[in-house]
Parts: C-alpha cells; sequence; structure tokens
C-alpha cells in the first residue's frame, strides 16, 4: 500500500525567509502527487500536482513553486515567505487511476 | 461553478448512535466520490469510496448512499463512537479533470459521551 511521509511536522518561520517542504513516497512507482493547503477550519486547496518528473501544474497563482526531482520525492518551496504562507500544508499520492487519494500528516508552517 | 458542498458544517451526537452527513454535488457527471475523515493535526483518511454506477456501499461500521437524482452523497456511521469525532470531507472525481478531486468544506462530527 502506499505511504505519504512529510517533514517537519511543524514549522516556524519569519517572513521572508525561504521554504522547502519535501515529501516522499513509499509503496508505489510513478504515482501522481499533489500539495494541497488547508487554512484552519476550511477545506482543501490544491496547489499544485505532479504527473511525473520535472512535470509540474499550478492550480493558483501565488508566492509558492514545487518540484518534483525524483519519481517519489516532490518539494514545495517558497523564495520569500508571506504571512498568507501560514497554514497547515498536505502532501498526497495515489497510484492508479480512479483510486483514492492518500495523504500524509502534513506540515503545519507558521510565518511570523 | 461546478462544486461540492455539505449541508451541515457541525453535527453533534450521542455516543451509540447512528450519524449521518450529507453532502450535495453540483456535476451531475462526476463518477467517483469519496469520504475523507480528518482528525486535528493530520492529514486526511480515506474511508470509504463510490462509483456513480452504484447506489449503496458498505464498509465497516459506515456506509455510502449515492443518490445521482438528486446529486447527494451521504455518509453514514452506524453506533457512533468517541474515536469517530473528526472533520468529514466528501469529494468527487469531475469529468475532464484526470484524477484530481474537488473537495467539499467539510463536516465537523463531535460524539457526546
Amino acid at each position: 500500500s502506499q505511504t505519504i511521509h512529510q517533514w517537519p511536522a511543524t514549522l516556524v518561520q519569519p517572513v521572508g525567509s525561504p521554504l522547502s517542504l519535501e515529501c516522499t513516497v513509499e509503496g508505489t512507482s510513478n504515482p501522481n502527487l499533489y500539495w494541497y493547503r488547508q487554512a484552519a477550519g476550511r477545506g482543501l486547496q490544491l496547489l499544485f500536482y505532479s504527473v511525473g518528473i520535472g512535470q509540474i501544474s499550478s492550480e493558483v497563482p501565488q508566492n509558492l513553486s514545487a518540484s518534483r526531482p525524483q519519481d517519489r520525492q516532490f518539494i514545495l518551496s517558497s523564495k520569500k515567505l508571506l504571512l498568507s504562507d501560514s497554514g497547515f500544508y498536505l502532501c498526497a499520492g495515489e497510484g492508479q487511476s480512479n483510486s483514492p487519494l492518500h495523504f500524509g500528516n502534513g506540515t503545519r508552517l507558521t510565518v511570523t | 461553478g461546478e462544486s461540492v458542498g455539505l449541508h451541515l458544517p457541525t453535527l453533534s451526537v450521542q455516543e451509540g448512535d447512528n450519524s449521518i452527513i450529507n453532502c450535495a454535488y453540483s456535476n451531475s457527471a462526476s463518477d467517483y466520490f469519496i469520504w475523507y475523515k480528518q482528525e486535528s493535526g493530520k492529514g486526511p483518511q480515506f474511508i470509504i469510496d463510490i462509483r456513480s454506477n452504484m447506489d449503496k456501499r458498505q464498509g465497516q461500521r459506515v456506509t455510502v448512499l449515492l443518490n445521482k437524482t438528486v446529486k447527494h452523497l451521504s455518509l453514514q456511521i452506524a453506533a457512533t463512537q468517541p474515536g469517530d469525532s473528526a472533520v468529514y470531507f466528501c469529494a468527487e472525481n469531475p469529468p475532464n479533470a484526470g484524477n484530481m478531486l474537488t473537495f467539499g468544506g467539510g463536516t465537523r462530527l463531535m460524539v457526546k459521551p
């Protein structure tokens, strides 16, 4: 079965600092991978998705970027964080068409 | 635009009672639906899914019902337990969206002992 690993679990960063969140996948090759953001008490907003190495699609314009340097690695980055980048970031993956997304346990980012 | 929504943002039930969480979807061509459970500080956890060629699917203590006529999805939890307290999200896979899901806003289920 597929397992999604995310780290760190929590992160506090000052405004203007860089960001790098990493997500790795076990149990599936060539998965579709996704980055979501969840504001407190709200639903999930899709930020990026990737269907393969080096292939990134962005859903919303923002201060963030994503990269997929390896098949099972998906990275969320920012060069300069904004206060509005605070939130709960979730990585998700799926191995087959119309199979459920599996989520990691998320990273709680607080920008101060 | 097309969207997935929920009728009740918060549902409070007594331990041992059955719970019903509802979801309305607007894209009649969606062919795959999923319910997720999210506990505080954790990622969403898959509960059960259903395809559009089915009306009902049962799991362990959970049942998902799909009414395509009124575009309504529900999650029924039997004999609700304190451990069922969480936020529940429905999600749909619209046509022409590949494998991407559209998520509803979530319903918080609170189980009273």
